[in-house]
């Protein structure tokens, strides 16, 4: 079965320092790769997503980029946090056309 | 855009059934109605979804309006451990997921 993972649970970072928050996927081959953030109170929003190693396309213009170096690998970066960039950050895959699912996210707070 | 309209809250007895309302009447014929929930602190979890005929899994049913513009998620014997968002969501497939702020469904003893 495929199985979802993501590290850390919880960050703390200050102000204006880098960002590296990994996921990865077990059990499938070429899943479409998907971050999202959750602002506190607030709901989804589409960060970046990728259909194959190399490809990322972003929804959201911002400080923060994504990188797939491998398959089943999904990265995403920061080189100068920002206040703002505190949140729920969650990671998703999929098979072609089908079902979502999500990991268990990362707790980020910017201080 | 979510595209798609639900009540902001709700609740349910525990052990009676929750049903959800969702709204999506400018649907497209290839556009799936799926469900997701959040329970507090955790990634959303995939409740089920369908195209034009009513499903059922082990966790809920899903019934599709006819003219496809309306669903409703039944939660047959709500938990506590139901107490969650829950978000109706339309999509194509092979696309990312559009949330909008969904249904806040508190289960009460």
């Amino acid at each position: 079965s495929q199985t979802i993972h993501q590290w850390p649970a919880t960050l703390v970072q200050p102000v204006g320092s880098p960002l590296s928050l990994e996921c990865t996927v077990e059990g499938t081959s070429n899943p479409n790769l998907y971050w999202y953030r959750q602002a506190a109170g607030r709901g989804l929003q589409l960060l970046f997503y990728s259909v194959g190693i190399g490809q990322i396309s972003s929804e959201v213009p911002q400080n923060l980029s994504a990188s797939r170096p491998q398959d089943r690998q999904f990265i995403l970066s920061s080189k100068k946090l920002l206040l703002s960039d505190s949140g729920f950050y969650l990671c998703a895959w999929s098979a072609q056309q089908e079902t979502q699912y999500f990991g268990p996210g990362t707790r980020l707070l910017v201080l | 855009d979510a595209k798609t309209t639900q009540p902001p809250s709700m609740d349910c007895a525990e052990g009676r059934a929750a049903n959800l309302p969702c709204n999506h009447s400018t649907i497209s014929g290839n556009e799936y109605v799926y469900w997701y929930r959040q329970i507090h602190s955790q990634g959303p979890q995939y409740i089920i979804h369908g195209l034009k005929n009513n499903e059922t899994n082990e966790m809920a049913s899903l019934i599709i309006t006819e003219d496809r513009k309306s669903s409703t998620l039944i939660l047959p014997h709500a938990t506590l451990r139901d107490t969650a968002v829950y978000y109706c969501i339309r999509t194509s497939g092979n696309t990312p997921l559009v949330f909008g702020k969904g249904t806040r469904l508190s289960v009460i003893a």
